[in-house]
């Protein structure tokens, strides 16, 4: 079956613009993350949709991001006036619900550079 | 707070020999604990997790890990390296109802 689909997958911007990034978690999958992955520094959580509960927004780095999931399913992440500092690998998983410790499915991830 | 700490950055076996990659963590409570890879230009494949149960767990492509309750680790072993293993590896912790945290990261390098 389908696995967890990103867009686009590269995306390269000024210093300043807002970009959207876009997730299409696997179906049946109520559980969607997304994480940043910088070199040497690992994954960062960034926010977590379980159902539709409030999303856990702990990991967001600023208030010039945020994430919207529409139906429970498809999630877009927006960085508005981005930095050279956003440059990285932004990452979603889904799974079944998560307090069942289900493991998580990723996605291949959207390389932004903000130059 | 959790955490999760890989100590080598990089990891270098010739193949068909025995590999480990080290993990420990820290978290409140009991652990939940997975083994994570990642080759170039993907996205992370999961290997194997830790609930509950045996200590020694086997997972995906022959890889398994051990969970030592007294040292807080949870360590990915293969008996007989292959190339083909080349890759990044991450370990991720988490306690009760709290997201995952993983760690920084292990390259694996397999030499022929």
């Amino acid at each position: 079956g389908a696995g967890v689909s990103q867009s686009p997958s590269n995306k390269v911007t000024e210093k300043g613009k807002d970009v959207e990034l876009r997730c299409d978690p696997i179906s049946g999958h109520t559980a969607l993350y997304w994480y940043r992955q910088s070199l040497g520094q690992g994954l960062e959580f960034l926010i977590y949709f379980q159902g539709n509960s409030a999303p856990d927004k702990s990991g967001l780095p600023s208030d010039r991001f945020s994430a919207e999931r529409t139906g429970g399913s498809v999630s877009t992440l927006t960085i508005q006036r981005t930095q050279q500092e956003d440059s990285a690998v932004y990452l979603c998983a889904s799974s079944f619900r998560d307090r069942d410790n289900n493991e998580q499915f990723f996605g291949p991830g959207t390389r932004l550079t903000v130059l | 707070a959790q955490s999760v700490a890989q100590p080598e950055d990089q990891v270098n076996v010739a193949e068909g020999n025995p590999l480990t990659v080290k993990c420990t963590y820290s978290v409140s409570g009991n652990p939940y604990l997975f083994w994570y890879v990642q080759y170039p230009n993907r996205g992370l494949q999961f290997l194997l997790k830790y609930i509950t149960g045996d200590n020694l767990v086997k997972g995906s492509y022959g890889f398994e890990a051990e969970f030592n309750k007294s040292q807080t680790s949870f360590h990915l072993k293969k008996p007989s390296a292959l190339v083909s293993d080349s890759a990044l590896y991450f370990c991720a912790v988490k306690g009760g109802y709290s997201t995952l945290t993983f760690g920084k990261g292990t390259m694996l390098l397999v030499s022929p």
